[in-house]
């Protein structure tokens, strides 16, 4: 069975502080994982898409990084507008299988 | 461009009761899907389609049922009602490039309450 294991649970930041949250997963055939961010009330907004490891890709203070086993989404300098909730999926498997979530890390940036 | 919309937004049903969640997409996309989304617990998959006809079971499938008559629309239907099935509901929808899954666009989400 296909397992995605997010940590940390939440994780509170002064601002400027850099951190990273994990995504650990267990799979078969990783066709790719995906990184997204939800704020309160919302849907999931799409932040990455990483197809092989080693593979990395940023966006402003966000960087994701993919190896065999995890993904890491780095934070470099948040701002409190970074709070939000990051969900991390993956895609395995052979055919059109859907994205399967783990539960999120719930990050909160105070100023 | 709208993306994906829900209707409704909000809904308190009592047991028992039954209705359907609507969702359309307008970026011609084949694939969609129902969540469910529990406080602490993530997105868990109730159904999915990937392609106008074609529907499948998710992880969560009792007490649910979809169709998909048209590209553009995928409605989750719910009978008879339960507490379990208080949650937040989110339609999502992606295209697909050589058997792979790209980005999926999410609704706002149908706040549902069963009391």
């Amino acid at each position: 069975e296909d397992q995605v294991t997010q940590s940390p649970e939440a994780l509170r930041l002064q601002e400027g502080e850099s951190s990273s949250l994990n995504c650990s997963y267990t799979v078969s055939g990783l066709r790719g994982l995906f990184w997204y961010r939800q704020d309160p009330g919302k849907g999931p907004e799409f932040l990455f898409t990483l197809y092989s490891a080693g593979e990395e890709k940023e966006k402003e203070r966000l960087k994701a990084t993919l190896t065999k086993k995890e993904s890491f989404l780095h934070i470099t300098a948040p701002k409190p507008e970074d709070s939000a909730t990051y969900l991390c999926a993956v895609q395995a498997g052979s055919g059109n299988t859907p994205l399967v979530f783990g539960k999120g890390t719930r990050l909160s940036v105070i100023a | 461009n709208a993306g994906v919309t829900q209707t409704p937004k909000f809904r308190i049903l009592k047991i028992g009761q039954s209705m359907t969640l609507q969702c359309a997409q307008d970026m011609n996309h084949n694939y969609m899907y129902w969540y469910r989304q529990d406080p602490g617990m993530g997105l868990k998959l109730i159904y999915y389609s990937v392609g106008a006809g074609i529907t499948d079971k998710g992880e969560v499938p009792n007490g649910y049922n979809v169709s998909r008559s048209t590209t553009e629309d995928f409605p989750l239907r719910l009978e008879l009602a339960a507490p379990s099935q208080t949650s937040v509901y989110f339609c999502a929808s992606s295209s697909g490039f050589r058997g792979r899954n790209t980005e999926a666009f999410f609704g706002q989400g149908t706040r549902l309450t069963v009391v």
